[in-house]
């Protein structure tokens, strides 16, 4: 069945970077999208970004450009996004999902502190 | 950007009601919306695609209907594991947008 295994939470601080990632298995990873979605705490859902890890192409939600960076590893089916210069606002849980968001990960906290 | 205007924003309901949740798309999305049920501290399931296709293991008691730019989610005889929030995405163009979401608590 598919999984979306995605790493573990973290803790960072300001100005930093942070890289996570999100394992899939079960099906052809590169046959399907894969989508990145924030919610803060207490928030809506947002999305970020999206890659095809078939041939690399990736879409940004505007807001996000600069910000995030979406790769893909073929041979370890494994997609990453890097978030850069993190803020108080960077604090999320971070969500991948594949296909039209039917299957997801268990998302991974993000905490921007010092 | 396609906007997507979802209301209302909670919504109390006794065990049996039917409730409806609106999705209201800035332009014409041709029924590619999704509907997602999210409990806390969990990620959000899809249960309805393409207006109306239900996902396998959603129950009948969900149903999703609508067209052009106006859409609608509704859960008859509500279920105490239904409380949750709700999103409707659209899904027709990127970057995709979720509404912002329903909050349905038990009255």
């Amino acid at each position: 069945q598919v999984q979306l295994q995605q790493s573990g939470a973290e803790l960072v601080k300001p100005g930093s970077s942070v890289k996570i990632s999100c394992k899939a298995s079960g099906y052809t990873f590169t046959s399907y999208d894969m989508h990145w979605i924030k919610q803060q705490p207490g928030n809506g859902l947002e999305w970020i970004g999206w890659i095809y890890p078939g041939n690399g192409n990736t879409k940004y939600n505007q807001k996000f450009n600069g910000k995030a960076t979406l790769t893909a590893d073929k041979s370890s089916s494994t997609a990453y996004m890097q978030l850069s210069s993190l803020t108080s606002e960077d604090s999320a849980v971070y969500f991948c999902a594949m296909g039209i968001l039917g299957y997801w990960g268990q998302g991974v906290m993000v905490t921007v502190s010092s | 950007d396609i906007q997507m205007t979802q209301s209302p924003p909670s919504l109390s309901a006794s065990l049996g009601d039917k409730v409806t949740i609106t999705c209201q798309a800035s332009q014409n999305i041709n029924k590619y919306i999704a509907w997602y049920q999210q409990k806390p501290g969990k990620a959000p399931r899809l249960l309805i695609r393409y207006t109306s296709t239900l996902e396998s293991g959603t129950p009948s008691r969900f149903s999703g209907s609508g067209s052009g730019r106006d859409y609608s989610f509704s859960i008859s005889n509500v279920e105490s594991e239904d409380i949750a929030s709700y999103y409707c995405l659209q899904y027709v163009n990127l970057p995709y947008t979720f509404g912002a979401g329903t909050k349905l608590e038990l009255k």
